[in-house]
């Protein structure tokens, strides 16, 4: 089966810097993948998602990339704020999101 | 649209106990999911329905029964509750439109659960 793996598992920035978060995955065949935020005792909220007929997506201050040959995909967040702190979870589906292996989770905390 | 409901919020639970978690969606969705997540593994897939009848296995089905008799709920039974289940349970919907296949999956605000 489909092996996601993140990182890295915590990562602290000062405000307004960028923050990047990586995730590789096993199965070539996979081709939807999404990004979620979770807040501490909320549920997971999706924030972008790409799928394997794209390279780069990108919405106000979040941007995702997928590299599909070497099997990896990323989140970048520019001008970082408070409200940005959270766990974040990235996952790959085949066809469909109601079938996806996510990633371990990256605790992003940003500082005054 | 009250969105994907979860009940209860909140379980306890004793070794062997038998019980069943709500889950319902008012939005129309055709698939369903049930997650599980523990500390430092992320969420993992116990099971996902396509469509009313339609169910199939995820990542650890192992203890766990659903069944899909209606296209808005979607329970999940522990049949004989341990230790090694206590986790908090999230239900998910989502959906397709067009012909991009874009689809988007709605947590549900998680279940606590409790096995002593």
């Amino acid at each position: 089966g489909e092996n996601v793996e993140q990182h890295p598992s915590t990562l602290s920035v000062q405000e307004g810097d960028s923050a990047v978060i990586k995730c590789t995955y096993s199965d070539s065949a996979s081709n939807y993948f999404p990004w979620y935020k979770q807040e501490l005792g909320k549920r997971p909220q999706l924030i972008i998602d790409i799928r394997s007929n794209v390279g780069e997506k990108k919405d106000q201050r979040i941007a995702v990339t997928l590299n599909k040959t070497a099997k990896h995909f990323s989140l970048h967040i520019t001008e970082t704020q408070p409200e940005d702190s959270a766990v974040y979870f990235c996952a790959a589906g085949l066809g469909t999101a109601s079938k996806l292996t996510f990633g371990t989770g990256t605790r992003l905390q940003v500082t005054l | 649209n009250a969105g994907v409901t979860q009940t209860p919020k909140f379980q306890v639970l004793k070794t062997g106990q038998s019980m069943t978690l709500q889950c319902a969606q008012d939005m129309n969705h055709e698939y369903m999911s049930w997650y599980r997540q523990d500390p430092g593994m992320g969420l993992r897939l116990i099971h996902y329905s396509v469509g009313a009848g339609i169910t199939d296995q995820g990542e650890v089905p192992n203890g766990y029964n659903v069944s899909r008799s209606t296209t808005e709920d979607f329970p999940l039974r522990l049949l004989s509750a341990a230790p090694s289940q206590t986790s908090v349970y999230f239900c998910a919907s989502s959906f397709r439109a067009g012909s991009l296949y874009q689809e988007t999956q709605y947590f549900g605000p998680g279940t606590r659960l409790l096995v002593l």
